[in-house]
């Protein structure tokens, strides 16, 4: 089985600041690994995923998450937040050979200006 | 267009009645999800389907009965409700069932009173 810790429920940065989001699996098996954003009343929506290869992986608007085996996580950053990145970020997790996917709690990301 | 949809957006209905949420996709995916978001926006797997076949059916009361009458569409009916079912629910759907990449929908957000 699998399981997803997202170490902050909430970061607040301010716009233009550079921002880290981690994440740290559990897993007895390879994984696949997946963020994903929700913007305030919306669905999920993919924002990277490793499946292999380079273990740094880059997204949609400017996002970037780096796979590290030996310590098992998965840190999504960007170098310059904007206010519309303002949002809910979830980590999620799939075994290879699974077929679900296990989200971590979520954390909320909070830009001022 | 939009790729996987949600009817109703909103749903507000008293304890002990019966009630379902559809789902649709016109991406072409061969599996779909639903999942359940609870008011601390944990995620989690409710069922999958696969070309219409059950694959994931994760430990959820018989009151909820998912239904698939071909690929593109996967309905959930939820009899006798209580006020725990209070949640946003939302659909998703892959190519394949092994979670490479989940599309979700917008969210139903049911309110139990």
């Amino acid at each position: 089985a699998q399981s997803v810790t997202q170490l902050d429920s909430q970061v607040p940065v301010f716009e233009e600041a550079p921002v880290e989001l981690r994440c740290n699996y559990s897993s007895s098996v390879s994984v696949y690994l997946f963020w994903y954003v929700q913007y305030p009343n919306q669905g999920l929506q993919l924002l990277l995923k490793y499946l292999s290869g380079s273990t740094l992986v880059k997204g949609i608007n400017g996002f970037e998450a780096e796979f590290n085996k030996s310590q098992t996580s998965f840190h999504l950053r960007k170098p310059s937040v904007h206010i519309s990145d303002t949002a809910e970020y979830f980590c999620a997790v799939s075994g290879r050979g699974a077929q679900k996917l296990v989200f971590g709690q979520g954390t909320r990301l909070t830009i001022n200006p | 267009d939009t790729a996987v949809s949600q009817t109703p957006k909103y749903l507000v209905t008293q304890m002990g009645n019966d009630k379902s949420i559809k789902c649709e996709q016109n991406l072409g995916h061969d599996t779909m999800y639903w999942y359940k978001q609870d008011s601390k926006k944990f995620l989690k797997i409710m069922f999958s389907y696969n070309n219409k076949e059950l694959i994931i059916n994760e430990t959820v009361p018989n009151r909820f009965s998912p239904k698939s009458p071909d690929k593109a569409h996967l309905n959930l009916h939820i009899n006798s409700l209580e006020l725990g079912d209070s949640a946003v629910y939302f659909c998703a759907s892959s190519q394949g069932s092994f979670s490479y990449e989940q599309y979700f929908g917008p969210g139903t957000r049911l309110t139990v009173t």
